[in-house]
Protein backbone atom coordinates (compact mmCIF):
# COMPACT_ATOMS: atom_id res chain seq x y z
CA UNK A 1 0.00 0.00 0.00
CA UNK A 2 1.56 3.27 -1.16
CA UNK A 3 2.15 5.68 1.67
CA UNK A 4 2.65 9.46 1.96
CA UNK A 5 3.88 11.02 4.52
CA UNK A 6 4.29 15.18 4.78
CA UNK A 7 7.19 16.73 7.25
CA UNK A 8 8.23 20.28 8.26
CA UNK A 9 7.81 22.69 11.16
CA UNK A 10 4.70 23.13 12.45
CA UNK A 11 5.00 26.56 12.96
CA UNK A 12 6.45 29.31 10.88
CA UNK A 13 6.70 33.10 12.05
CA UNK A 14 5.45 35.71 9.53
CA UNK A 15 7.26 37.14 6.44
CA UNK A 16 9.52 33.81 6.78
CA UNK A 17 9.30 30.70 4.39
CA UNK A 18 7.21 27.73 4.61
CA UNK A 19 9.13 24.50 3.79
CA UNK A 20 7.66 20.86 3.53
CA UNK A 21 8.68 17.67 2.25
CA UNK A 22 6.56 15.02 0.93
CA UNK A 23 7.86 10.92 0.64
CA UNK A 24 6.26 8.89 -1.08
CA UNK A 25 7.05 5.23 -0.38
CA UNK A 26 7.36 3.45 -3.72
CA UNK A 27 9.51 4.26 -6.65
CA UNK A 28 6.33 5.52 -8.55
CA UNK A 29 8.23 8.88 -9.21
CA UNK A 30 9.54 7.70 -11.65
CA UNK A 31 6.98 6.75 -13.34
CA UNK A 32 5.09 9.26 -16.18
CA UNK A 33 1.77 7.73 -15.12
CA UNK A 34 1.84 10.00 -12.02
CA UNK A 35 1.99 13.60 -11.25
CA UNK A 36 2.75 15.10 -7.87
CA UNK A 37 0.73 17.93 -5.98
CA UNK A 38 0.48 20.08 -2.80
CA UNK A 39 -3.53 21.04 -1.80
CA UNK A 40 -4.35 23.01 1.39
CA UNK A 41 -7.38 23.27 3.50
CA UNK A 42 -7.29 26.22 6.29
CA UNK A 43 -9.46 25.20 9.86
CA UNK A 44 -12.56 24.71 8.53
CA UNK A 45 -12.62 25.46 5.34
CA UNK A 46 -12.35 24.04 1.69
CA UNK A 47 -9.38 22.99 -0.80
CA UNK A 48 -7.05 24.59 -2.30
CA UNK A 49 -4.87 22.43 -5.00
CA UNK A 50 -2.24 25.00 -5.18
CA UNK A 51 0.49 23.69 -7.41
CA UNK A 52 1.40 19.99 -9.19
CA UNK A 53 4.65 18.87 -10.50
CA UNK A 54 4.84 16.27 -13.43
CA UNK A 55 7.00 13.40 -14.63
CA UNK A 56 8.38 16.24 -17.30
CA UNK A 57 9.25 18.63 -14.73
CA UNK A 58 6.89 21.06 -15.19
CA UNK A 59 4.72 22.92 -12.77
CA UNK A 60 1.67 24.78 -12.33
CA UNK A 61 1.27 26.92 -9.47
CA UNK A 62 -2.03 28.82 -7.84
CA UNK A 63 -2.29 32.39 -9.68
CA UNK A 64 -2.32 33.53 -6.20
CA UNK A 65 0.53 32.26 -4.99
CA UNK A 66 2.39 31.79 -8.40
CA UNK A 67 4.94 34.32 -7.13
CA UNK A 68 5.79 32.82 -3.57
CA UNK A 69 5.62 29.32 -4.45
CA UNK A 70 8.44 26.59 -6.05
CA UNK A 71 7.78 22.94 -5.68
CA UNK A 72 10.32 20.84 -6.69
CA UNK A 73 11.15 17.19 -6.85
CA UNK A 74 13.86 14.91 -5.81
CA UNK A 75 13.34 11.33 -7.26
CA UNK A 76 16.90 9.56 -5.59
CA UNK A 77 15.29 10.31 -2.30
CA UNK A 78 11.49 9.70 -3.73
CA UNK A 79 10.64 13.28 -2.46
CA UNK A 80 8.88 15.91 -3.50
CA UNK A 81 8.88 19.51 -1.63
CA UNK A 82 7.17 22.64 -1.50
CA UNK A 83 8.46 26.14 -0.05
CA UNK A 84 6.34 29.30 0.09
CA UNK A 85 7.61 32.20 0.68
CA UNK A 86 6.93 35.78 3.03
CA UNK A 87 4.13 33.67 4.97
CA UNK A 88 1.12 35.37 6.26
CA UNK A 89 -1.38 34.36 8.77
CA UNK A 90 -3.59 33.67 6.01
CA UNK A 91 -1.45 30.55 5.01
CA UNK A 92 -1.94 28.96 7.69
CA UNK A 93 -3.47 25.74 7.00
CA UNK A 94 -3.27 21.70 7.02
CA UNK A 95 -1.03 20.53 3.71
CA UNK A 96 -2.00 17.76 2.14
CA UNK A 97 0.23 16.29 -0.33
CA UNK A 98 -1.20 13.73 -3.13
CA UNK A 99 -0.74 11.74 -6.05
CA UNK A 100 -2.45 12.19 -9.26
CA UNK A 101 -2.68 9.59 -11.91
CA UNK A 102 -2.02 10.63 -15.73
CA UNK A 103 -4.52 7.82 -16.95
CA UNK A 104 -7.54 6.45 -15.99
CA UNK A 105 -9.54 8.52 -12.95
CA UNK A 106 -6.58 11.41 -13.67
CA UNK A 107 -7.20 12.73 -10.23
CA UNK A 108 -5.76 11.90 -6.60
CA UNK A 109 -5.40 8.77 -6.14
CA UNK A 110 -3.50 8.94 -2.87
CA UNK A 111 -2.71 11.39 0.01
CA UNK A 112 -0.94 12.23 2.75
CA UNK A 113 -2.57 12.23 6.13
CA UNK A 114 -1.82 16.15 6.22
CA UNK A 115 0.37 18.69 8.68
CA UNK A 116 -1.23 21.65 9.94
CA UNK A 117 1.29 24.56 9.30
CA UNK A 118 0.21 27.76 11.62
CA UNK A 119 1.60 31.06 10.46
CA UNK A 120 2.30 32.77 13.80
CA UNK A 121 5.02 35.00 15.78
CA UNK B 1 -10.82 30.29 -13.32
CA UNK B 2 -14.36 27.72 -13.33
CA UNK B 3 -16.12 28.40 -10.15
CA UNK B 4 -17.77 25.27 -8.63
CA UNK B 5 -20.97 26.25 -6.44
CA UNK B 6 -22.49 23.38 -4.28
CA UNK B 7 -25.53 23.03 -2.48
CA UNK B 8 -26.80 23.06 0.00
CA UNK B 9 -24.15 23.68 2.30
CA UNK B 10 -25.21 21.28 4.53
CA UNK B 11 -27.67 18.59 4.10
CA UNK B 12 -29.44 16.61 7.45
CA UNK B 13 -30.72 13.80 6.87
CA UNK B 14 -31.56 10.22 8.67
CA UNK B 15 -29.61 7.06 8.04
CA UNK B 16 -31.15 4.76 4.77
CA UNK B 17 -32.27 8.26 3.11
CA UNK B 18 -31.49 9.49 -0.32
CA UNK B 19 -29.04 11.78 -0.76
CA UNK B 20 -28.54 14.75 -3.08
CA UNK B 21 -25.83 16.97 -3.95
CA UNK B 22 -25.57 19.45 -6.40
CA UNK B 23 -22.41 21.35 -7.89
CA UNK B 24 -22.76 23.77 -10.55
CA UNK B 25 -20.35 25.51 -12.52
CA UNK B 26 -19.40 29.09 -14.00
CA UNK B 27 -18.33 27.60 -17.13
CA UNK B 28 -19.12 24.49 -19.07
CA UNK B 29 -17.06 21.61 -17.71
CA UNK B 30 -16.24 19.66 -21.08
CA UNK B 31 -15.35 15.86 -20.97
CA UNK B 32 -16.93 15.93 -17.82
CA UNK B 33 -13.68 16.14 -16.03
CA UNK B 34 -15.59 16.42 -13.17
CA UNK B 35 -15.04 14.61 -9.63
CA UNK B 36 -16.52 14.23 -6.33
CA UNK B 37 -14.42 13.07 -3.38
CA UNK B 38 -15.42 12.51 0.52
CA UNK B 39 -13.72 13.84 3.49
CA UNK B 40 -14.45 12.79 7.06
CA UNK B 41 -12.85 14.66 9.89
CA UNK B 42 -9.32 14.82 10.69
CA UNK B 43 -8.72 12.93 7.59
CA UNK B 44 -7.45 13.34 3.78
CA UNK B 45 -10.06 13.32 0.86
CA UNK B 46 -11.41 10.32 -0.65
CA UNK B 47 -11.92 9.87 -4.74
CA UNK B 48 -15.68 8.53 -4.93
CA UNK B 49 -16.70 9.70 -8.75
CA UNK B 50 -14.44 10.92 -11.64
CA UNK B 51 -15.51 11.75 -15.28
CA UNK B 52 -18.90 12.63 -13.66
CA UNK B 53 -20.02 9.10 -13.22
CA UNK B 54 -17.33 6.47 -12.89
CA UNK B 55 -17.23 4.95 -9.53
CA UNK B 56 -13.54 5.03 -7.95
CA UNK B 57 -12.02 1.60 -6.86
CA UNK B 58 -13.36 0.17 -3.94
CA UNK B 59 -16.71 2.45 -3.90
CA UNK B 60 -19.46 1.20 -2.95
CA UNK B 61 -22.59 1.58 -5.39
CA UNK B 62 -25.16 3.62 -3.82
CA UNK B 63 -22.74 6.47 -4.69
CA UNK B 64 -23.34 7.57 -8.01
CA UNK B 65 -22.93 10.83 -10.21
CA UNK B 66 -24.85 12.47 -12.83
CA UNK B 67 -24.54 15.67 -15.23
CA UNK B 68 -22.51 17.49 -17.54
CA UNK B 69 -21.95 20.71 -18.91
CA UNK B 70 -22.21 23.07 -16.04
CA UNK B 71 -24.52 21.23 -13.39
CA UNK B 72 -23.71 17.59 -12.13
CA UNK B 73 -25.75 15.81 -9.09
CA UNK B 74 -23.76 13.21 -6.57
CA UNK B 75 -26.56 10.83 -5.52
CA UNK B 76 -26.31 8.21 -1.98
CA UNK B 77 -29.14 6.24 -2.78
CA UNK B 78 -29.30 5.20 0.98
CA UNK B 79 -26.94 6.82 3.49
CA UNK B 80 -25.07 4.59 6.14
CA UNK B 81 -23.48 5.74 9.10
CA UNK B 82 -20.16 5.64 7.00
CA UNK B 83 -21.24 7.89 5.20
CA UNK B 84 -21.98 11.49 7.29
CA UNK B 85 -19.05 13.86 6.23
CA UNK B 86 -18.28 16.42 3.83
CA UNK B 87 -18.12 16.02 -0.20
CA UNK B 88 -16.45 18.43 -2.53
CA UNK B 89 -16.25 18.68 -5.72
CA UNK B 90 -13.57 19.51 -8.08
CA UNK B 91 -13.20 20.21 -11.87
CA UNK B 92 -9.93 19.25 -13.53
CA UNK B 93 -10.51 20.26 -17.05
CA UNK B 94 -8.32 23.42 -16.68
CA UNK B 95 -5.75 24.91 -14.33
CA UNK B 96 -5.82 25.77 -11.62
CA UNK B 97 -7.81 22.65 -10.39
CA UNK B 98 -10.62 24.16 -8.27
CA UNK B 99 -12.87 22.59 -5.79
CA UNK B 100 -16.60 23.86 -4.68
CA UNK B 101 -16.82 24.78 -1.17
CA UNK B 102 -18.44 21.56 0.45
CA UNK B 103 -21.58 20.09 1.32
CA UNK B 104 -22.09 18.69 4.67
CA UNK B 105 -24.21 15.59 5.20
CA UNK B 106 -24.67 15.32 8.27
CA UNK B 107 -26.92 13.12 10.33
CA UNK B 108 -30.91 14.14 11.44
Amino acid sequence: QLQLQESGPGLVKPSETLSLTCTVSDGSMRSSSYYWGWIRQPPGKGLECIGIIYYSGSTYYSPSLKSRLTISVDTSKNQFSLRLKSVTATDTAVYFCARGRTTGTLNWDYWGQGTLVTVSS
Amino acid sequence: EIVLTQSPGTLSLSPGERATLSCRASQSVSSSYLAWYQQKPGQAPRLLIYGASSRATGIPDRFSGSGSGTDFTLTISRLEPEDFAVYYCQQYVTSPRTFGQGTKVEIK
